[in-house]
């Protein structure tokens, strides 16, 4: 089955730029989504199709993907951006959705 | 407005049938490239897909857990329901569902999601 591959956790200061990645075999040949989940709070999707956000979503916040790692990327981190990211993908073989393990973005 | 509650029992005992369901507004079951996973998380632990219906009714489920999973719809009472079989203290977790939407045929995100439910699994 495929596999994801994030940090466990990464450390920014406030108006710094944060960077998630998420690794996984011919990944940029993977359409991505990235979610946001807070404490105690049901996810919310920031980025699909490695590149695009939903309506309502800060344009601070923008995907990547190439080759073996897709990207998110959260500019001018502020105190309100940390949450667990999660990254998935669609796969068409063994199960068709995949779920990175997820990273905890703290804002120092 | 899109909006998707799953509800079900808080507590079941091992070995147990655990019944979720999946009440869903501001979208069809029947109509679209659209469709309903369930999805788990475990105390502390990453997410975990478990199953997907879509409205021309075309399941699946993950491998590890297929023999104890079954999702169905009901398109006139706007819910989705999963059932798991043989619970056990490990199925401990929050449980959401969350709408699937396809931008293409091979592109598809969850756009919205339920607040989850959470489910204890003890004696």
């Amino acid at each position: 089955s495929y596999v994801l591959t994030q940090p466990p956790s990464l450390s920014v200061a406030p108006g710094q730029t944060a960077r998630i990645t998420c690794g996984g075999d011919k990944i940029g040949r993977k359409s991505v989504n990235w979610y946001q989940q807070k404490p105690g709070q049901a996810p919310v999707l920031v980025v699909y199709d490695d590149t695009d956000r939903p309506s309502g979503i800060p344009e601070r916040f923008s995907g990547s993907n190439s080759v073996t790692t897709a990207t998110l990327t959260i500019s001018r981190v502020e105190a309100g951006d940390e949450a667990d990211y999660h990254c998935q993908v669609w796969d068409d073989s063994g199960d068709p959705v995949v779920f990175g393990g997820g990273t905890k973005l703290t804002v120092l | 407005q899109v909006t998707l509650k799953e509800s079900g029992p808080v507590l079941v005992k091992p070995t147990e049938t655990l019944t979720l369901t999946c009440s869903v507004s501001g979208f069809s079951l029947s109509s679209g490239e659209m469709g309903v996973s369930w999805i788990r998380q475990p105390p502390g632990k990453a997410l975990e897909w478990l199953a997907h219906i879509f409205s021309n009714d075309a399941k699946s489920y993950t491998t590890s857990l297929k023999s104890r999973l079954t999702i169905s719809k009901d398109t006139s009472q706007r819910q989705v329901v999963l059932t798991v079989t043989n619970m056990d203290p490990v199925d401990t977790a929050t449980y959401f569902c969350a709408r699937i939407l396809a931008a293409d045929t091979t592109i598809y995100y969850m756009d919205v999601w339920g607040k989850g439910t959470t489910v204890t699994v003890s004696s």
